[in-house]
């Protein structure tokens, strides 16, 4: 239990076009999402809490405007990088918490599989 | 604070047991994770231990935890070529949000 998918897996992308990319939790709704940011080699970076229903609270130093979050049901939440630049290009993590059945899950954070997002 | 600090790298031999450590800085935070990244992937759950707890053992992996110095590590026993990967150690802040260490890549010879 406690998958959590992404897609696409990877996307290369012109500059100045936009992006979406879809996180859904496949056996437990996902009160919670975390998109996260990974730079080669290097550890993740936390973009944005998204809570289902209501807007993202995102971290400081993230723009808002161009990492645009939705959160619109319980299994899916959206990420979509507007005006995409090379310096944009980098691994796109979520992750969800929440509840499955009688099962909590809200402590822990289940991961997608990441996608790789290349800007030309 | 956020910093959670981890050595970058570490190489055993297969057979061996590897010892992963992690520090951290929020002596507040109930629950603290190790996941397991393999190339061009996700992450990968492995193991969690709540802050009331010194160690916890799952099959070949030890938790220790020690709440004073906020020392916390994995030990992996009977390492495998299929361990070979990156370790984060995170910790669990209000909100639920997790900080991440910088990762430790094992690299495991045969």
């Amino acid at each position: 239990g406690a998958v959590v998918s992404q897609h696409p897996s990877w996307v290369i992308c012109k500059s100045g076009t936009s992006v979406k990319i879809e996180c859904r939790s496949l056996d437990f709704q996902a009160t919670t999402m975390f998109w996260y940011r990974q730079f080669p080699k290097q550890s993740l970076m936390l973009m944005a809490t998204s809570n289902e229903g209501s807007k993202a609270t995102y971290e400081q130093g993230v723009e808002k405007d161009k990492f645009l979050i939705n959160h619109a049901s319980l299994t899916l939440s959206t990420l979509t990088v507007t005006s995409a630049h090379p310096e944009d290009s980098s691994f796109y993590i979520c992750s969800a918490s929440g509840t499955s059945g009688s099962r909590s899950s809200t402590d822990t954070q289940y991961f997608g599989p990441g996608t790789r997002l290349t800007v030309l | 604070g956020e910093d959670v600090e981890q050595s970058l790298f570490l190489s055993v031999r297969e057979g061996d047991s590897s010892v992963i450590n992690c520090t951290y800085t929020d002596s507040s935070s109930t629950y603290l994770y190790w996941y397991k990244q393999e190339p061009g992937a996700g992450l990968q759950l492995l193991t969690y231990i709540f802050s009331n707890m010194d160690m916890k053992q799952d099959q070949r992996l030890t938790v220790l935890l020690n709440k004073k110095d906020k020392h916390l590590s994995l030990r992996i026993a009977d390492t495998q070529t299929g361990d070979s990967a990156i370790y984060f150690c995170a910790e669990k802040h209000n909100f639920n949000k997790f900080y991440f260490g910088s990762g430790t890549k094992l690299n495991v010879k045969p």
